[in-house]
């Protein structure tokens, strides 16, 4: 199957400082990937789409100015979470969807971000 | 609108044991895939299978095979002679085709957690 990293696979940071969460298609062009935010013991929630090459799209209620998505080649995107606060500590994962028209997404190991 | 609901939402089994996960979809597309994910507590999601709507046979892989429904719009996954291996949250996962409006965004279901005790 399709491989997708994601580094760093664990961060601390100081309120108010911003991180930089990087997703790769290890073996394949992803025009477009996925970023989600996940809550302990919950479901996945989209935070935007990541599309090669133009802005991103972002879903309702997610701040675009606070995460900060750049697509920049086929192989990566990133996410940055601006001026983090406590409250922005989550489970980040990225996913990326195969070129080839089966529409399946492929997910990284996840990015924990603590903010102290 | 798409939902996905997952009506588990824990399952304890002991292992050997089989185990069916649910899953119910809702969707206005005619066409329209179908996946299940494994979530072991490392915290990546694993792929394990898609579905095509058009496609209704039934598939087996290994220990794990798949149901899908679509006269109930349902696509449950069983696991048999379960495993400690297996404990994990699964979660069933639909998405139009692409190039629709909404593109190929994910809808997940809440995600069932599976046990597996010794």
């Amino acid at each position: 199957g399709a491989v997708v990293s994601q580094h760093p696979s664990r961060v601390i940071c100081k309120s108010g400082t911003s991180v930089k969460i990087e997703c790769r298609s290890l073996d394949f062009q992803a025009t477009t990937m996925f970023w989600y935010r996940q809550f302990p013991k919950k479901s996945l929630m989209l935070m935007a789409t990541s599309n090669e090459g133009s802005k991103a799209t972002y879903e309702q209620g997610v701040e675009k100015d606070k995460f900060l998505i750049n697509h920049a080649s086929l192989t990566l995107s990133t996410l940055t979470v601006t001026s983090a606060h406590p409250e922005d500590s989550s489970f980040y994962i990225c996913s990326a969807r195969e070129p080839w028209g089966q529409e399946t997404q492929y997910f990284g190991p996840g990015t924990r971000l603590l903010v102290l | 609108a798409q939902k996905v609901t997952q009506a588990q939402t824990e399952i304890s089994v002991v292992e050997k044991e089989d185990v069916t996960l649910d899953c119910v979809y809702e969707t206005r597309d005619t066409t329209y895939y179908l996946f299940w994910y494994k979530q072991p507590p490392s915290g990546e999601l694993v792929f394990l299978i898609r579905r095509n709507s058009f496609d209704e046979q039934n598939e087996i892989s290994g220990r794990y095979s798949w149901n899908f429904q679509k006269s109930t719009s349902s696509f449950n996954f069983t696991i048999t002679a379960s495993q400690v291996v297996d404990s994990a949250v699964y979660f069933c996962a639909l998405s139009p085709p692409r190039g629709e409006t909404s593109g190929s965004r994910l809808t997940f279901g809440e995600g069932t957690q599976l046990t597996v005790n010794p």
